[in-house]
């Protein structure tokens, strides 16, 4: 069974633009949810999909959004990058409520 | 605000030893709690996840407990392996069926051969 994955494994963007960031789950899962690792702040949730519905959202401005297609891949958009928007941008997926998270091998977005 | 802390921040032990590593959380209404591994520039792998009515779970070397009355987790480590180097992080969730998890800022555990 193929795990998450993430697309592109490396991103370099200046500051201004706005970038898009994609996560397949694990072939089933309808979950997806998003998380950002800085070295300062460490991880920080972004938000949840279930079947296409934003469930959950974390503490980020408005310039973070995402969404959730059919098939449960998902997709992130971060628009009007700043320079700490540079990080690893993480995704998971998971099968149940009780179940584990599983987590891609991230994006690394680089703002300059 | 839900808060998670992670001590210590950095072990390094020689290859054989056994271990622990500790983590804290404020929210006693926590759903579930999963400790993860990190290797260097990678995602994280899940190690052990225990539901809020349980105490312990256990996976090969690794034995994870659970105290919600005290706000505290514990990752043993048994017959550590130069393998076993990496970040450890755990991470509750207090948004139920709405995973929110909240993670610590992580061990990094160093085991040399």
């Amino acid at each position: 069974k193929a795990g998450v994955t993430q697309t592109p494994r490396y991103l370099i963007k200046t500051r201004g633009q706005q970038v898009t960031l994609s996560c397949s789950p694990i072939s089933g899962h309808r979950s997806v949810s998003w998380y950002q690792q800085t070295p300062g702040q460490g991880l920080q949730f972004l938000f949840e999909y279930f079947s296409e519905t934003q469930r959950n959202k974390g503490n980020f401005p408005g310039r973070f959004s995402g969404r959730q297609f059919s098939n449960s891949r998902s997709e992130m958009n971060v628009s009007t990058l700043e320079l700490g928007d540079s990080a690893l941008y993480l995704c998971a997926s998971r099968g149940g409520t009780n179940e584990k998270l599983f987590f891609g091998s991230g994006t690394q977005l680089s703002v300059l | 605000k839900q808060e998670v802390t992670q001590i210590p921040a950095a072990l390094s032990v020689p290859e054989g030893e056994n271990l622990v590593l500790n983590c804290s959380f404020t929210d006693s209404a926590i759903y579930n709690l999963q400790w993860f591994r990190q290797d260097p520039g990678k995602g994280l792998t899940s190690l052990l996840l225990i539901q809020s009515s349980q105490r312990e779970q256990t996976s090969g070397r690794l034995n994870a407990s659970l105290d919600k009355s005290s706000g505290r987790s514990t990752l043993y480590i048994a017959a550590s392996q130069p393998g076993d180097s990496a970040t450890y992080l755990c991470a509750e969730n207090s948004g139920g069926s709405n995973y929110k998890l909240t993670f610590g800022k992580g061990t990094l555990l160093t085991v040399n051969p």
